[in-house]
């Protein structure tokens, strides 16, 4: 079946314009995970979601990244009022259940704030 | 904090030799994974290892874990020009849900 999508897979903006992040994950998958990776570093957890529950938003760097699901559905991530440190590689990934499973990440977006 | 730090930052071998990279963690875990990830983009499982086991195999792949020493190993045996990649090691913590905590990975290079 289909994989983890994510688009765009490439976003320049300018700093201090609003930016919009999206992912499909895997049919039937229930957890939902948002990821920033910079440049040769590792990555950093920012979000997650698990069905109906709230969200576990320990990981959000600041008050300008914010993230939505519906569900089992769709997610966006959203980064208000981007600054140059915002460029990163942002990964979505999903599981079937919240457990201890492998992830199945997207193929990501790559955000350049000029 | 990281949890995961993987050594060597980088390694560069030869077509058949073998790669080994290390990683360790600081906190109680319920299962430690290995990712590999070409080009900067999407990340791929390769295996999971649990906190009771010790040693797992998977084709060309071995892992180890030492949960008295908090690290773990993975072995690539035969190297291929294809094997090369950036790996993470992501650990899950006790209790809770799958939030994976990621090293700052190994860049292997495996020339022909």
């Amino acid at each position: 079946g289909a994989g983890v999508s994510q688009s765009p897979s490439n976003k320049v903006t300018e700093k201090g314009k609003d930016v919009e992040l999206r992912c499909d994950p895997i049919s039937g998958h229930t957890a939902l995970y948002w990821y920033r990776q910079r440049l040769g570093q590792g990555l950093e957890f920012l979000i997650y979601f698990q069905g109906n529950s709230a969200p576990d938003k320990s990981g959000l760097p600041s008050d300008r990244f914010s993230a939505e699901r519906t569900g089992e559905s769709v997610s966006t991530l959203t980064i208000q009022r981007t600054q140059q440190e915002d460029s990163a590689v942002y990964l979505c990934a999903s599981t079937p259940v919240g457990g201890s499973y492998e992830q199945y990440f997207g193929p990501g977006t790559r955000l350049t704030v000029t | 904090s990281q949890q995961g730090e993987e050594d060597p930052q980088a390694l560069s071998i030869q077509e058949g030799e073998n790669a080994t990279m290390n990683c360790s963690y600081k906190t109680s875990i319920n299962n430690l994974q290995w990712y590999r990830q070409n080009s900067g983009r999407g990340l791929v499982h390769l295996i999971l290892i649990r906190s009771n086991e010790r040693e797992k195999h998977s084709g060309r792949l071995r892992v180890t874990l030492d949960t008295s020493k908090k690290s773990s190993s993975l072995l690539i045996t035969a190297s291929r020009a294809a094997d090369t990649a950036s790996y993470f090691c992501a650990t899950a913590s006790s209790g809770g849900y799958n939030k994976l905590i990621f090293g700052a990975g190994t860049r292997l290079a495996v020339h022909p």
